[in-house]
């Protein structure tokens, strides 16, 4: 089985500011791992992606994610917020073989001027 | 990046009436594809994996019955809410799985049932 915590439902930073999201994982098999994002009333775009390759993930917008499996989690960072950042992201695990994605239960990021 | 469309993007509807949703790859050959259920301020609850060609697969607690889904080429999936309810109005999204195992997501379509 897998499954994924996102702690904080709700985070807000200033603009310029880091961006942390946090994202652990549970699977009991080498896990793929996903960040997407959802602008209200639209579906979700891919972020980055980690599929065992390089532990450090780069994905559009600036932001990045690095896999380390000795504390099972993928947390999403951005050095600098933007407005246009304001959103909801998920963070989501599949597996080789699987084909659903378990989504956590998303992250509302605010930016404040 | 790969694009996932789907038709329409919002619809109102009489309860009672049936619903079809359409769901589409449209540069790239997707052997199965997903359909997920939205409430508001919620994550995204995976309803049924849809396999070209084969009977879908659904989730738990999802009545086949009612939501009938149909996979008849490589780039197209739809789903078909019968009879719908108030209860049913959602936003249900799709997603086409490429041969890369990323899943890529169409808009959405806002379903309002009257």
């Amino acid at each position: 089985a897998q499954s994924v915590t996102q702690l904080g439902s709700h985070v807000s930073v200033s603009e310029g500011a880091l961006v942390l999201l946090r994202c652990n994982y549970s699977s009991s098999v080498p896990p793929y791992l996903f960040w997407y994002v959802q602008y209200p009333n639209q579906g979700l775009q891919l972020l980055l992606k980690y599929t065992s390759a390089a532990t450090l993930v780069k994905g559009i917008n600036g932001f990045e994610a690095e896999f380390k499996k000795s504390e099972t989690s993928f947390h999403l960072t951005k050095p600098s917020a933007h407005m246009r950042d304001a959103a909801e992201y998920f963070c989501a695990v599949t597996a080789l073989g699987r084909r659903a994605l378990t989504f956590g239960s998303g992250t509302r990021l605010q930016v404040q001027p | 990046g790969a694009v996932v469309s789907q038709h329409p993007s919002r619809v109102i509807c009489k309860s009672g009436t049936s619903v079809k949703i359409e769901c589409r790859s449209l540069d790239f050959q997707a052997t199965t594809m997903f359909w997920y259920r939205q409430f508001p301020k919620q994550s995204l609850m995976l309803m049924a994996t849809s396999n070209e060609g084969s009977k879908a697969t659904y989730e738990q607690g999802v009545e086949k019955d009612k939501f009938l889904i149909n996979h008849a080429s490589l780039t197209l999936s739809t789903l078909t809410v019968t009879s719908a309810h108030p209860e049913d109005s959602s936003f249900y999204i799709c997603s086409a799985r490429d041969n890369l195992d990323t899943q890529y997501f169409g808009p959405g379509t806002r379903l309002t049932v009257l």
